[in-house]
């Protein structure tokens, strides 16, 4: 079955500065790879995903990039904002309405 | 946008009872939800994918007797916790997939404590 391996565990960043997140994947069936944002005592959210048909995607502060060929995809944070500091957990799955794998995390901390 | 409401949002219960867990995606249907545990400060665990009108599929190690889950409408799926243990607290999560505009959307958890 799909395995995902995230690094780091724990990030800790400047206020302004940028955070990168990186994970592989093992199966090279997956096409679909969402990340979510978990605050404290809550369910993961959405906030960008991408398709193995694409190399990059932006929204505002927030880009992922995959090299499917590599299996491998990492979520960049830029200007980060102390609104950011949250448990970030990358995922892979068959497609988007398929079971998700997911990561083991990254606790994001924006310091002041 | 797709809602997954999971209730109760936190449960405490005796060691040998039951508890049960519900997920309703409360403006589309949905005919397969997923299961979820969660360990403090680790990643969430797929436990079981819910099939309307059919059985559970669980995944490897997950025991079928222990975690009933029951889906018998296109917006609810239950997760029953039977003779729970204190080994059984964990943070409970459900999601589904409207296989539309919005994919897959999580439920807010259910914190469950045996004591």
């Amino acid at each position: 079955g799909e395995n995902v391996e995230q690094h780091p565990s724990t990030l800790s960043v400047q206020e302004g500065d940028s955070a990168v997140i990186k994970c592989t994947y093992s199966d090279s069936a997956s096409n679909y790879f969402p990340w979510y944002k978990q605050e404290l005592g809550k369910g993961p959210q959405l906030i960008i995903d991408i398709r193995s048909n694409v190399g990059e995607k932006k929204d505002q502060r927030i880009a992922v990039t995959l090299n499917k060929t590599a299996k491998h995809f990492s979520l960049h944070i830029t200007e980060t904002q102390p609104e950011d500091s949250a448990v970030y957990f990358c995922a892979a799955s068959l497609n988007r309405d398929d079971k998700i794998i997911f990561g083991k995390g990254t606790r994001l901390h924006i310091l002041p | 946008g797709a809602v997954v409401s999971q209730h109760p949002s936190r449960v405490i219960c005796k060691s040998g009872t039951s508890v049960k867990i519900e997920c309703r995606s409360l403006d589309f249907q949905a005919t397969t939800m997923f299961w979820y545990r969660q360990f403090p400060k680790q990643s969430l665990m797929l436990m079981a994918t819910s099939n309307e009108g059919s059985k559970a599929t669980y995944e490897q190690g997950v025991e079928k007797d222990k975690f009933l889950i029951n889906h018998a409408s296109l917006t609810l799926s239950t997760l029953t916790v039977t003779s729970a243990h204190p080994e059984d607290s964990s943070f409970y999560i459900c999601s589904a997939s409207d296989r539309g505009a919005y994919g897959y959307t999580f439920g807010s958890g259910t914190r469950l404590t045996v004591v």
